[in-house]
């Protein structure tokens, strides 16, 4: 067990709607990391957030945004949603995006999404 | 950005051998390469990892080399047993911020 937890485990949804995956770091953990795993594009990283604010954006699409809140807990928001947006998405948490120990990201179990 | 490539993409090997998982990645500025185990249905899990200043690091039957110069590193699991089947990722830290790139996957089956 990492320590990372997210919710739902599982979410199947329909074309055009919108959700919201929620992650709750490590305990101590200042920094949230989304990524996305799917079978044609393996692990994607979407976007950073550290103690509260933006740090760094990859390859997250304008329909989805994400937010970290005061308690440090995360939320990745996917707004008209298609197929290909079916994946897993995974959360991960450092202490800080710094270097040495503090670098290292723990992964949670993920939230599995299918998009009928 | 980051471009990380891992081969091979499956690797099956008798209970008791060596397994040899390599990566390359094309940004000079990396300086963290850490590995992941992921279990079906589990997140990736940290397995060991390795920072550009050092050559090679090991962790009992784990071991990660580095070569900067050629912008490889390679993971080693000796004397494999069956609960080492899965599937193992490389990642490459980016320039910004900390986000990793990952490779692509190699699933290791260690036949028993």
């Amino acid at each position: 067990d990492s320590g990372v937890t997210q919710t739902p485990k599982h979410l199947i949804t329909a074309t055009g709607q919108r959700v919201t995956l929620r992650c709750s770091p490590r305990s101590g953990d200042l920094s949230v990391y989304w990524y996305q795993q799917s079978l044609d594009q393996g692990l994607q990283f979407l976007i950073q957030y550290y103690n509260g604010e933006e740090r760094a954006k990859g390859n997250i699409l304008e329909r989805f945004s994400a937010q970290q809140f005061p308690d440090l807990h995360s939320e990745l928001n996917l707004s008209s949603l298609e197929l290909g947006d079916s994946a897993l998405y995974f959360c991960a948490s450092s202490v800080a995006p710094g270097s040495g120990a503090q670098e290292t990201q723990y992964f949670g179990p993920g939230t599995r999404l299918l998009v009928l | 950005g980051e471009n990380v490539e891992q081969h091979p993409s499956t690797l099956s090997v008798q209970e008791g051998d060596s397994a040899v998982i390599k990566c390359t990645y094309s940004d000079s500025a990396s300086n963290y390469f850490p590995w992941y185990k992921q279990e079906l249905g589990k997140g990736p899990q940290l397995i060991i990892d390795i920072r550009s200043n050092v050559g090679e690091k090991k962790d009992q039957r784990i071991a990660v080399t580095l070569n900067k110069t050629a912008k490889h590193f390679s993971l080693h699991i000796t004397e494999t047993q069956p609960e080492d089947s899965a599937v193992y990722f490389c990642a490459a830290r980016g320039r910004l911020g900390n986000q990793f790139y990952f490779g692509t996957g190699t699933s290791l089956t260690v036949i028993p």
